[in-house]
């Protein structure tokens, strides 16, 4: 999505957290940030999203800055499972993707 | 757990044939969605359905391309006339709001 910016890449040990910036500068007050991730092979999967609060659940956290201007998705404990392509976008009724991140996790 | 479910998971059509791509949304979600991905490519958003109508669609869903929900359960993407550059991967997608469920996919290869 032309509206969000990520890194390209990440790499992470397994077991260590991993903690994904996204930037998104120009997103209107009212729209939610969300995060998916796509497996090798597979299609996206919903991951986590949020609005103004901090979002837990059991895949991960979701630290939405207080200005909405960035977020940041935790992984508490990257697995090998958890190696994939993660993207940061917004809903509009429906999901923009842009390249995303890829995150490599070592053994 | 509930899932979405695409056929065929591979295809392969000679140049100019039409294609019909077919999906099992999961069954109380009100939000349909077509989205490709050509090969090393990021994941393109192709057209979404709401309330047995079209409610958004991309610059690459041409007249080439329609969706249909014929028996309120499967949803289709049919390619009337393919080319080469339509060969990617389809995904079918459906949701209840800001969730989105997306099948495996199907790898249409055209030759």
């Amino acid at each position: 999505d032309a509206k969000t910016t990520q890194p390209n890449s990440m790499e992470s040990n397994e077991e260590e957290p991993v903690h994904l910036p996204c930037n998104h500068s120009t997103i209107s007050g009212t729209d939610y940030i969300h995060w998916y991730r796509q497996l090798p092979s597979q299609g996206p999967e919903y991951v986590i999203h949020g609005l103004t609060s901090n979002v837990n659940n059991r895949m991960a956290s979701l630290a939405i800055a207080e200005d909405r201007k960035s977020s940041t998705l935790i992984l508490h404990r990257a697995t090998l499972r958890d190696a994939a392509v993660y993207y940061c976008t917004r809903w509009d009724y429906k999901l923009s993707f842009g390249a995303g991140t890829t995150v490599t996790v070592r053994a | 757990e509930p899932e979405v479910t695409q056929t065929p998971s591979h295809q392969v059509t000679q140049m100019g044939q039409e294609v019909i791509l077919r999906c099992v949304p999961i069954s109380n979600h009100l939000y349909f969605y077509w989205y490709r991905q050509i090969l090393g490519q990021k994941v393109e958003f192709l057209v979404s359905f709401y309330n047995n109508e079209i409610s958004e669609k991309s610059e690459i869903f041409d007249d080439q391309f329609s969706v249909e929900r014929p028996d309120g359960s499967n949803f289709t993407l049919k390619i009337r006339s393919t080319k080469l550059e339509d060969s990617a991967m389809y995904f079918c997608a459906s949701g209840q709001g800001h969730e989105a469920f997306f099948g495996q996919g199907t790898r249409l290869t055209v030759v």
